[in-house]
């Protein structure tokens, strides 16, 4: 089967600019997850979407950051805007919904932000 | 708040050697404890999981790992290290009551022929 699919893989940006990363889920996984991984550290959930409806969202920068999945299979996460310390590793996954099931990774998207 | 600590970053084994990556957790009620492994240049992949039963699981490439409730720890161990195993290695705790997974900051597995 197809895995999750993420682009673009990297993207440079300078400081106050705006950016936008795409995620298209294992077909019928019902649950995707955004996390940002900064190097050095595991990765960090930002939110957790069930279907189109937001399960979790306890850690995303709700002020500069957003993300929505219409329809309840592709995801978009947009930062605006963008500050040095967003540098990291995008990663989206997902899962089939029920809790102890384990996530399936895409490949992250590289942000650089100067 | 739930947590997982992976005491060491860095764990170096000569090939042919057991090796074990360290986890410890906190979380509410009982746990779902996850074990995932990063190659360089290439997404976290899944290797196991604890969710009930057997407090030794077995997963991918020869991995297994042992739930102990009264040490809250989830190490991960292989009899024998092979050098294709070195990569970074990711232990994770999701409670049962709650959405979240919490990840650990991961530590990097170096096998030496």
């Amino acid at each position: 089967e197809a895995g999750v699919a993420q682009s673009p893989r990297y993207k440079i940006i300078e400081k106050r600019q705006s950016v936008a990363f795409w995620c298209n889920p294992i077909s019928g996984h019902a649950t995707l997850y955004w996390y940002q991984q900064i190097l050095g550290q595991g990765p960090k959930l930002l939110i957790q979407f069930q279907n189109n409806g937001v399960v979790d969202d306890s850690q995303l920068p709700k002020d500069r950051f957003s993300a929505e999945r219409l329809k309840g299979v592709d995801s978009t996460l947009k930062i605006q805007p963008a500050k040095l310390e967003d540098s990291a590793v995008y990663l989206c996954a997902s899962s089939t919904s029920t809790g102890h099931n384990e996530q399936f990774f895409g490949p992250g998207t590289r942000l650089t932000v100067l | 708040a739930q947590s997982v600590a992976q005491p060491e970053d860095q764990v170096n084994v000569a090939e042919g050697n057991p090796l074990t990556v360290k986890c410890t957790y906190s979380v509410s009620g009982n746990p779902y404890l996850f074990w995932y492994v990063q190659y360089p240049n290439r997404g976290l992949q899944f290797l196991l999981k604890y969710i009930t039963g057997d407090n030794l699981v077995k997963g991918s490439y020869g991995f297994e790992a042992e739930f102990n409730k009264s040490q809250t720890s989830f190490h991960l161990k292989k009899p024998s290290a092979l050098v294709s195993d070195s990569a970074l290695y990711f232990c994770a705790v999701r409670g049962t009551n709650a959405g979240k997974s919490t990840f650990g900051d991961g530590t990097t597995l170096t096998v030496k022929p």
